[in-house]
């Protein structure tokens, strides 16, 4: 299995609602990471998890919450969001060895109304 | 701090002939550089990838890149674009400490005219 899985594809919230991005991998890698991105632009780092533990969260307001169960496993809870989140978020995934890539997955097309 | 910049936002090319897309990198140490491909409504996609060795390396779908040390660039080329391989093109920078954490450019959307 070489792919990463984002579920929900897809989903529209209000701003009182409280809703959970989920992600998966398979290919044993130990870091994983949530990117934000909005059209045209390059994604931007939200948080790392290394070895299931977060180690980078870039400021991100408390809104989002990440959590990682286990190595495989990375979600992302939502609450109180604004418009302004509305966004295309992005998981990936990667070895802890620089010299590889990452793998991301679809993403979750997010709108907050 | 690293960084890497794509001074195109749009690239437009015909089929057939060839393409570049620009990208030019600044770091501390060694650099590791990548780059990626994204298609509408879709995540980045991994292309090819420069470590150490050769300065041109070779990637995904007849892609190939060129390291140019002195010049600081990782220029993205391929010899005959094809219209599917118009997309939106990432160049980034992985950080060696920093819990490997990727700085990508702004982007530089690639139009191939039939």
């Amino acid at each position: 299995d070489t792919e990463v899985t984002q579920t929900p594809k897809h989903l529209v919230m209000g701003m009182t609602n409280k809703k959970s991005l989920k992600c998966e991998q398979h290919m044993g890698h130990r870091a994983m990471y949530w990117y934000k991105q909005k059209a045209k632009k390059p994604p931007e780092l939200m948080f790392v998890y290394s070895y299931e533990k977060l180690s980078i969260n870039e400021s991100v307001p408390s809104r989002f919450s990440p959590e990682c169960p286990n190595s495989s496993l990375l979600n992302l809870h939502l609450h109180a969001l604004q418009p302004e989140d509305s966004a295309l978020y992005l998981c990936a995934s990667s070895t802890s060895r620089t010299a590889y890539g990452y793998t991301f997955g679809s993403g979750t097309r997010l709108t907050v109304v | 701090a690293q960084s890497v910049a794509q001074p195109e936002d749009q690239v437009n090319v015909a089929e057939g002939n060839p393409l570049t897309v620009k990208c030019t990198y600044s770091v501390s140490g060694n650099p590791y550089l990548f780059w990626y491909v994204q298609y509408p409504n879709r995540g980045l996609q991994f292309l090819l990838k420069y470590i150490t060795g050769d300065n041109l390396v070779k990637g995904s779908y007849g892609f190939e890149a060129e390291f140019n040390k002195s010049q600081t660039s990782f220029h993205l080329k391929k010899p005959s674009a094809l219209v599917s391989d118009s997309a939106l093109y990432f160049c980034a920078v992985r950080d060696s400490g920093n819990a490997g954490k990727s700085t990508f450019g702004d982007g530089t959307t690639l139009t191939v005219k039939p």
